[in-house]
Order: structure tokens, then C-alpha cells, then sequence
């Protein structure tokens, strides 16, 4: 069946890199998505990565994708407070995107 | 641009009562697509529409109903609430090519 899978919880200190983490089941997914969810607000799309493209980087943000293991990662570099968020993946299948539950993120000064 | 919109933001039911969520989107997309989110849950999808004149059952269909009312706007009607169905509700957008889906603020629904 579809799944999507990330970690819950991930901290990390202000000025560092974070790398949220995400796998997902279906192989036939066409395309992956990050998305960025703020306190009180709609998801926010940041990225998204083509299945036959293994990376793709836009200013702060690298995406990874490992087909082989199904794995998907976000890597945000410098991470900064105003990065404090959810983050979500998600899959595409056909027309409906399937999402993780979301990786809260937490900036320590 | 708007983007997508989404009326009303609070709405608080009594179990039995019904009501309807509205949502327009002027980004000219074909699909359109309800979700709740509950916490610890992620996105659930409610119903979709691919396209004007259809719409399709998504994981959780059960309790709601919908109408694609034109191009723009996607409605989901609660007939009977439940406090099962306290939840926060996201219409979405979404393009034909890469899927991507566009977001609206929410609505944040309590039913007592």
C-alpha cells in the first residue's frame, strides 16, 4: 500500500545544517514533494524533485532522492529560527499526493 | 492573486448540525482537493475533483459530502457533525503536469 514515513521530532542548533529524513513505498511515485507547515497556517510547497532526478538544490535547500532504497531527504542549510516548522513529504500517486505525518523542527539559539 | 481561499476560518457545531466549507482558488487549476489534518496523522484526503463536473472519494469520505461548483470553488458539506470530525480542513489547488498542490489558510472546526 502507499506509506510515507518520517521521523517526528528533530532539533538542531541555530547556524547548523538540518537534513529531514522521509521514505516512502510506492516505486511507480512520479514526483516528491517537500512542503513547510507554520503555526495556524496552510502547507507552504518549498520543492519538489522528478523521480528520474537523484538531486536537486535551490538556494538553502537540497533535496536527495535514493530510488533504489526509497528514500527522500531535505536539507536545509544555515538553518535560521524563522525555519521553526512542520515539514512534510509526500508522494505522488497519479493525481493525489500521499503525505508523512511531518518532522517538527526546532531551532535552538 | 489570491491563491486559494477558504471561508469560514473558525466554525465551532454542535453534534447534528450541518454546514458547509467553502473554497475558490483563482489559479486556473483543474483539480481540487479536501483534506483534514489531525494531529500526529498528517493529511488525509477527504475527496478530490480532477476535474469541473467530477470528484472522486479520497481515504476518508465517510460523514461529508462535496460539490464542484465551477472551475473555482470546491465545497465540503457536513451533514450531521460529529466530534469525530473536530479537525482542521485544507482545500488545495493542484496542477496537471507536476501535481503540485497549493494550499489554503483553513478552516478549524470543533464540534461539540
Amino acid at each position: 500500500g502507499e506509506d510515507v514515513e518520517q521521523s517526528l521530532f528533530l532539533s538542531v542548533r541555530e547556524g547548523d545544517s538540518s537534513v529531514i529524513n522521509c521514505t516512502y513505498t510506492d516505486s511507480s511515485s512520479t514526483y516528491l514533494y517537500w512542503y513547510k507547515q507554520e503555526p495556524g497556517a496552510g502547507l507552504q510547497l518549498l520543492t519538489y524533485i522528478f523521480s528520474n532526478m537523484d538531486m536537486k538544490q535551490d538556494q538553502r535547500l537540497t533535496v536527495l532522492l535514493n530510488k533504489k532504497d526509497k528514500h527522500l531527504s531535505l536539507r536545509i542549510a544555515d538553518t535560521q529560527t524563522g525555519d521553526s516548522a512542520i515539514y512534510f513529504c509526500a508522494e505522488s500517486i497519479g493525481q493525489k499526493l500521499v503525505f508523512g505525518q511531518g518532522t517538527r523542527l526546532t531551532i535552538n539559539p | 492573486n489570491a491563491g486559494v481561499t477558504q471561508t469560514p476560518k473558525f466554525q465551532v457545531l454542535k453534534t447534528g448540525q450541518s454546514m458547509t466549507l467553502q473554497c475558490a482558488q483563482d489559479m486556473n487549476h483543474n483539480s481540487m482537493y479536501w483534506y483534514r489534518q489531525d494531529p500526529g496523522m498528517g493529511l488525509r484526503l477527504i475527496y478530490y475533483s480532477a476535474s469541473e463536473g467530477t470528484t472522486d472519494k479520497g481515504e476518508v469520505p465517510n460523514g461529508y459530502n462535496v460539490s464542484r461548483l465551477n472551475k473555482r470553488e470546491f465545497s465540503l458539506r457536513l451533514e450531521s457533525a460529529a466530534p469525530s470530525q473536530t479537525s482542521v480542513y485544507f482545500c488545495a489547488g493542484g496542477t496537471d503536469l507536476t501535481y503540485e498542490q497549493y494550499f489554503g489558510p483553513g478552516t478549524r472546526l470543533t464540534v461539540t
